[in-house]
């Protein structure tokens, strides 16, 4: 059974700090790794892919990826109020195939 | 404008009846989904589909009914069979189409959800 999991939250920081956001697969065929970003009552939204080993930076957002540990991060920094959400992990094999979501990590960002 | 186009927003099911929710899109992807959000849960796979006139189950089919008779819409009927229907079920497209390496990094992008609940 194919697997991404995440820590349900909710994960609290102050207004500015860094929010780090953890994910980990069972697949070792899994490839390509997706944050979505879910408000309440709203469908998920693209923030960041990566499927390259290292760190990817969008903003003030950087998505890391470690395949030999099976990990993926997101960090957000400068967190804001806005900034909480709900945040899926997916995952998908180099040809799209097999997409795997994680149950989401509950951030929130405190005034 | 591009997009998935998922209707109706909300919708009420009354007992013993089918219901059916639409999913378009105009961004000329191959595979559609549908999945079932339950409050504070993760997203559960119901149907997928990756070319026109084939569909595959996924983990919660039972209940559960859907064509792709066009690449554009992908609708799902919840039918009386689905004892707790209720439920935020979002649809989900994906380019399926290499990247010259024959390699696809392309997430799934989603519509805007339809809200089932029971009468």
């Amino acid at each position: 059974q194919k697997e991404v999991e995440q820590n349900s939250g909710p994960l609290s920081v102050p207004e500015g700090a860094i929010a780090s956001l953890n994910c980990t697969y069972s697949d070792r065929g899994s490839q390509s790794f997706f944050w979505y970003r879910q408000y309440s009552g709203k469908s998920p939204e693209l923030i960041m892919f990566i499927y390259s080993n290292g760190d990817k930076e969008d903003g003030r957002f950087t998505a890391q990826l470690n395949k030999a540990s099976q990990y993926v991060s997101l960090l957000i920094r400068d967190s804001q109020p806005s900034d909480s959400a709900t945040y899926l992990c997916a995952s998908s094999d180099n040809y799209g195939q097999n997409f795997v979501f994680g149950p989401g990590t509950r951030l929130s960002v405190l005034p | 404008d591009g997009g998935i186009t998922q209707s109706p927003k909300y919708l009420f099911r009354k007992e013993g009846q089918n219901v059916t929710l639409s999913c378009e899109q105009n961004l000329n992807h191959d595979a559609m989904y549908w999945y079932r959000q339950d409050p504070g849960q993760g997203l559960r796979l119901i149907y997928y589909s990756q070319i026109v006139n084939d569909f595959q189950k996924g983990d919660i089919a039972e209940g559960y009914s859907v064509s792709r008779e066009k690449k554009e819409s992908f609708p799902l009927t919840v039918t009386s069979a689905q004892k707790n229907p209720t439920a935020f079920y979002l649809c989900a497209t994906h380019h399926t189409r290499g990247q010259g390496s024959g390699f696809n990094h392309q997430p799934q992008h989603f519509g805007d959800g339809t809200r089932l609940s029971i009468l």
